[in-house]
């Protein structure tokens, strides 16, 4: 059973320009949420997707976004970027909403620059 | 704002040494609380799922223990070895249903001297 795939692995991006990360699933599951990890910080909760709808969303500025297509696949733009924005942005997966064990890919590695 | 908690923060153990940390968390509307573990380059791993107060899980040399009522849950490591060097994070979810959210904590770094 394939694991959750996130693709760019490492991009690296210009101050002021947009970026979209991409996450798929494992297959069934259909919860998808996204993490932003900084140094020194713990694992900081951006938004969760469940079924197509976003159900819950972290504190971040409205230049983080997502969305969720009807095959569970995720997506999250980050628009406007800045140095701070630079992170491991994680994706998670689980099965529903019963407590399930969560499963992350291996994420993507963002530098602006 | 939900505090879940971990202490410590880091810790470096001699190898063969028996260490512990421990996650809080607020003791109400609790469902479940999970442990992962991180190792650098990796992405994080489950280690316990745990729903029911007073529930004790094992895995290897690797148990912890779970009290919802006071809000804390303990993971144990035994005779630690050089491949137990993670940042072990615990996760509290709360809530049912399309309510459910899941808080993690900022994760104890484990590095284990040989």
């Amino acid at each position: 059973k394939a694991g959750v795939t996130q693709t760019p692995r490492y991009l690296i991006k210009t101050r002021g320009q947009q970026v979209t990360l991409s996450c798929s699933p494992i297959s069934g599951h259909r919860s998808v949420s996204w993490y932003q990890q900084t140094p020194g910080q713990g694992l900081q909760f951006l938004f969760e997707y469940f079924s197509e709808t976003q159900r819950n969303k972290g504190n971040f500025p409205g230049r983080f976004s997502g969305r969720q297509f009807s095959n569970s696949r995720s997506e999250m733009n980050v628009s406007t970027l800045e140095l701070g924005d630079s992170a491991l942005y994680l994706c998670a997966s689980r099965l529903g909403d019963s407590g399930n064990t969560i499963y992350f890919g291996e994420g993507s590695w963002l530098t602006v620059v | 704002i939900l505090n879940v908690e971990q202490s410590p923060q880091s810790l470096h153990v001699q190898e063969g040494d028996s260490t512990n940390f421990t996650c809080s968390f607020p003791s109400s509307n609790f469902y479940a609380l999970h442990w992962y573990r991180w190792e650098t380059a990796k992405s994080p791993e489950a280690l316990f799922v745990m729903t029911l107060n007073g529930d004790e899980k094992k895995k290897g040399r690797i148990s912890a223990t779970l009290n919802t009522k006071e809000g804390y849950s303990y993971l144990y490591i035994k005779g630690s070895q050089p491949e137990d060097s993670a940042t072990y994070l615990c996760a509290f979810i709360r809530g049912a249903g399309g309510y459910q959210k899941v808080t993690f904590g900022t994760g104890t770094k484990l590095q284990v001297i040989p």
